[in-house]
């Protein structure tokens, strides 16, 4: 079956660190990869998403680039902040399923000292 | 209020009893899909429905029942809540189920059973 590989966390870092989040994928087809956020006490919100091979999501400064050929999704950013302390969540939903079903990775915890 | 709500956001139960977790969204949205999370093993489908009367089994539906009857709401049910349904359960939804459309989530409900 389909499955997500993340990253074990917690991550900890200081502010205005590099952070690197590695995501990869198993598929038997052609996914599209999303990453979603969890803010502490709150459910989950889209972060950025990539539909095909070579694509790159970002937003709010995070970038994740789609490589078919590694059958990863990472996600990174160039200079943390405090605020940005969350669960991050790798997912796949498969193109074509047409009841748009998500299948999450575990879940990497990013803590982000002052 | 506008958006996708959930209730109780906390419940203490013991075992053996019936539970319901309500989801309400505002958006007309046509898909509804319920997760469970858990350290470890992130976000699992329970189950997901495509309309009114239309729903189907996720990766993990045993001991939980769904109904749905209105659009706008898709309670789930725990007939004899057991120890291991001890999670945070989030509701989602969207408004197709194919392409990129964006699942939103609820705020979630954390549920003990003791």
């Amino acid at each position: 079956g389909n499955s997500v590989t993340q990253m074990e966390g917690p991550v900890t870092l200081s502010e205005e660190a590099f952070l690197t989040i590695n995501c990869t994928y198993t598929a038997t087809g052609y996914p599209s990869l999303f990453w979603y956020v969890q803010y502490p006490g709150e459910g989950l919100q889209l972060l950025l998403k990539a539909t095909k091979a070579d694509d790159k999501g970002s937003n709010k400064g995070f970038e994740a680039t789609y490589r078919k050929e590694t059958t990863s999704f990472h996600l990174e950013k160039g200079s943390v902040q405090v605020s940005d302390s969350a669960v991050y969540f790798c997912a796949l939903r498969m193109t074509t399923d047409s009841w748009g079903k998500l299948q999450f990775g575990a879940g990497t915890q990013v803590v982000v000292t002052p | 209020d506008a958006g996708i709500t959930q209730s109780p956001r906390y419940k203490i139960t013991e075992t053996g009893r019936q539970v319901t977790l309500m989801c309400h969204q505002t958006w007309s949205h046509s898909y509804m899909f319920w997760y469970r999370q858990d350290l470890g093993h992130g976000l699992r489908l329970i189950y997901y429905s495509a309309a009114a009367d239309i729903t189907d089994k996720g990766e993990v539906p045993d001991g939980y029942v769904v109904s749905r009857s209105k659009t706008e709401n898709f309670p789930l049910t725990l007939e004899s809540a057991t120890r291991s349904q001890t999670s945070v359960y989030f509701c989602a939804s969207s408004d197709r189920g194919e392409g990129l459309h964006e699942q939103f989530f609820g705020p979630g409900t954390r549920l003990t059973v003791l």
